[in-house]
């Protein structure tokens, strides 16, 4: 099972600072990685598919890199709808796997 | 517009069953491969379960392989999960979502909540 890990566990960043999470695989998932979005009572979100492929309609403050093993989401200057759970997942192997989680606070 | 709804969760003793019902509308259902993923109370996404758009194909977690069985009624628009033997810590609440190409999710339900305890 590939484990994905994500870094920090909690991010504290004031309304339009930059934000940068991390996800990283524990073997590579080439370039099949998604990111979502959850805020609470919700159901998540797709935002970004094959590492840097926004999903429709999301805003271009979101962008995703990254290849192999390391991967980032980074969302340019924080929007309060933006504070939220960030989850990455890859899909290049079964089973699928999620991180841990980001949590992104208000500084 | 797409949607998604489950339905069929509830309280459950450890050791019962419990099926879910997921109903599709607003896109093709059977060109669609289709997963469940939970999330137990204050935790993290674990996905649980997948099948191929025509039904013939399926993977499951570890954690539910043997007590689990996904299916689909491409007639009805509706994706399933027949949960048996279930453990307290199957406790979460159960989204199903839709696939795209390759297996990530680009659409979820709302989620239905299954609580396993005695």
């Amino acid at each position: 099972e590939i484990v994905m890990t994500q870094s920090p566990a909690t991010l504290s960043v004031s309304p339009g600072e930059r934000a940068t999470l991390s996800c990283r695989a524990s073997q590579s998932v080439s370039s099949n990685l998604a990111w979502y979005q959850q805020k609470p009572g919700q159901a998540p979100r797709l935002l970004i598919y094959r590492t840097s492929n926004r999903a429709t309609g999301l805003p271009p403050r979101f962008s995703g890199s990254g290849s192999g093993t390391e991967f980032t989401l980074t969302i340019s200057s924080l929007q309060s709808e933006d504070f939220a759970v960030y989850y990455c997942q890859q899909y290049n192997n079964w089973p699928l796997t999620f991180g841990g989680g980001t949590k992104v606070e208000v500084k | 517009e797409e949607q998604l709804v489950e339905s069929g969760g509830g309280l459950v003793q450890p050791g019962g069953s419990l099926r879910l019902s997921c109903a599709a509308s607003g896109f093709t259902f059977s060109h669609y491969a289709m997963s469940w993923v939970r999330q137990a109370p204050g935790k993290g996404l674990e996905w649980v379960s997948a099948i191929s758009d025509n039904g013939g194909t399926t993977h499951y977690a570890d954690s539910v392989k043997g007590r689990f069985t996904i299916s689909r009624d491409n007639s009805r628009n509706t994706l399933y999960l027949q949960m048996n033997s279930l453990r307290a810590e199957d406790t979460a609440i159960y989204y199903c979502a839709k696939d795209s190409i390759g297996y990530y999710f680009e659409n979820w339900g709302q989620g239905t909540p299954v609580t396993v305890s005695s």
